[in-house]
């Protein structure tokens, strides 16, 4: 199906383990997003990426790794899960230009213990 | 740096109007987004302005003004299934953008 998938949707993980939480999208956009949502804290910015080879930090990049490869993928890795990372992660994707919107996946709840 | 406000919860019945309101501060604007979030679910894309002035889209309508910094989203003839949080999130020139803490809508009988 086109769109943007994420997977796994929910993932159980402890302190210290590497995950890898994945992005797929059909329709070619240039751009992809990588946010966390927190209570309190609404959505925050992780990692972006303009183009493949392309990333760039956002506002909490600390403890991430992202990679883009290829156009449809975007993974995001934590290497050393923190319990402070527990969070739902959304990607998103987005055509090139400021008046397009931003097209999410539907999350990947991650807790970490 | 952004900051981007808005209200934390309202109440409202259903049928009625609702006006969820955004001020902000950011160094860079270009355009305000407004998305819908239901619970357990991903944020949709609902409205987007770039000039001054209200655009209307169906029962929901969204305001700008970039001198005062501040936006709201109305809702008419709310419906339960509107029942959601609605976020802010202002454009910053750079494909990027920063989004507010939500606001969240419950709609009663």
């Amino acid at each position: 199906d086109a769109g943007i998938t994420q997977s796994p949707r929910y993932k159980i993980t402890e302190t210290g383990r590497q995950v890898t939480l994945m992005c797929h999208q059909t329709w070619s956009h240039s751009y992809m997003f990588w946010y966390r949502q927190d209570l309190g804290h609404g959505l925050r910015l992780i990692y972006y990426s303009a183009a493949a080879d392309i990333t760039d930090k956002g506002e909490v990049p600390d403890g991430y790794v992202v990679s883009r490869s290829k156009t449809e993928n975007f993974p995001l890795t934590l290497e050393s899960a923190t319990r402070s990372q527990t969070s739902v992660y959304f990607c998103a994707s987005s055509d090139q230009g400021d008046s397009y919107e931003q097209y999410f996946g539907p999350g990947t709840r991650l807790t970490v213990t | 740096g952004q900051n981007i406000d808005q209200p934390t919860e309202m109440t409202a019945t259903e049928g009625a109007i609702v006006q969820i309101n955004c001020t902000y501060q950011t160094s860079g604007f270009n355009g305000l987004f407004w998305y819908q979030q239901h619970a357990g679910e991903a944020p949709t894309f609902l409205s987007y302005n770039v000039l001054d002035g209200l655009e209307e889209k169906g029962r929901f309508s969204s305001f700008l003004s970039r001198s005062k910094g501040y936006s709201y989203l109305l809702l008419k003839e709310l419906q339960m299934k509107d029942s959601a949080s609605y976020l802010c999130a202002v454009g910053d020139g750079n494909n990027r953008l920063a989004f507010g803490k939500g606001n969240q809508v419950v709609v009663i009988p």
